[in-house]
């Protein structure tokens, strides 16, 4: 059973400071998709990397995918209170069509 | 108007009822999944299906049932409500070329009694 492992699972910080996300599995995925989600709303997806050791940046958002296609994090510089949310790492597998999610992990950023 | 709607967005309902949730998309999309979301456990894939003729089930699939009316309708059936299916459900949609990128509707918040 593929798994994907998100941490921290929790997150309060103060505007300004910089933080990363890990998101990490013992199998290969042939891609890994972020998401944002905020109360009340669907997730959204964010971004989507395929190639191992691929680093896309989104703003202040920076996410990498690990050379051996296992692992992944999102790293958010400068961080402002609409950051705030649940992000969810996702792995996508070529065998069966499906993605699997993390646990998610809830950031709060205080003003 | 939203590409993925889902309708109802809140629903309370005693055990033993049956529930239907549904969705519907002006994506254009032909894979659509069915997704429950607990505290702590992120997003947990219930049914999926790559196309009209198409269906499977996910990882807990067991309690639910669905249909795929149309490529744009794929409703989630609850035949037997227990209070352990209180959760999020989320609808969401793909298209088969890229068909890790998923849209999601704004989910529906069922509590049972």
């Amino acid at each position: 059973t593929q798994l994907l492992e998100q941490s921290p699972q929790f997150l309060s910080i103060q505007e300004g400071e910089n933080l990363t996300v890990y998101c990490n599995s013992s199998s290969v995925f042939s891609s890994l998709q972020w998401y944002r989600q905020e109360p009340g709303e669907g997730p959204v997806l964010l971004v989507t990397v395929v190639t191992g050791g691929e680093v896309k940046k989104l703003k202040r958002l920076t996410f990498q995918f690990g050379d051996a296609r296992k692992d992944s994090s999102l790293h958010i510089t400068a961080a402002q209170p609409g950051d705030t949310g649940l992000y969810l790492c996702a792995g996508g597998s070529s065998n069966t069509g499906k993605l699997i999610f993390g646990q998610g992990t809830t950031l709060q950023v205080k003003p | 108007d939203a590409d993925v709607t889902q309708t109802p967005r809140n629903r309370i309902t005693k055990t033993g009822k049956r529930i239907m949730l549904e969705c519907s998309q002006t994506k254009g999309h032909d894979r659509m999944y069915w997704y429950r979301q607990d505290p702590g456990l992120g997003l947990r894939l219930i049914y999926y299906s790559f196309d009209v003729k198409d269906i499977n089930k996910g990882e807990i699939s067991d309690g639910y049932s669905v249909s795929r009316q149309a490529q744009a309708k794929f409703s989630l059936s609850l035949e037997s409500a227990i209070p352990n299916q209180t959760a999020l459900y989320f609808c969401a949609t793909s298209d088969g070329g890229r068909a890790w990128e998923q849209y999601f509707g704004p989910g529906t918040r069922l509590t049972v009694t």
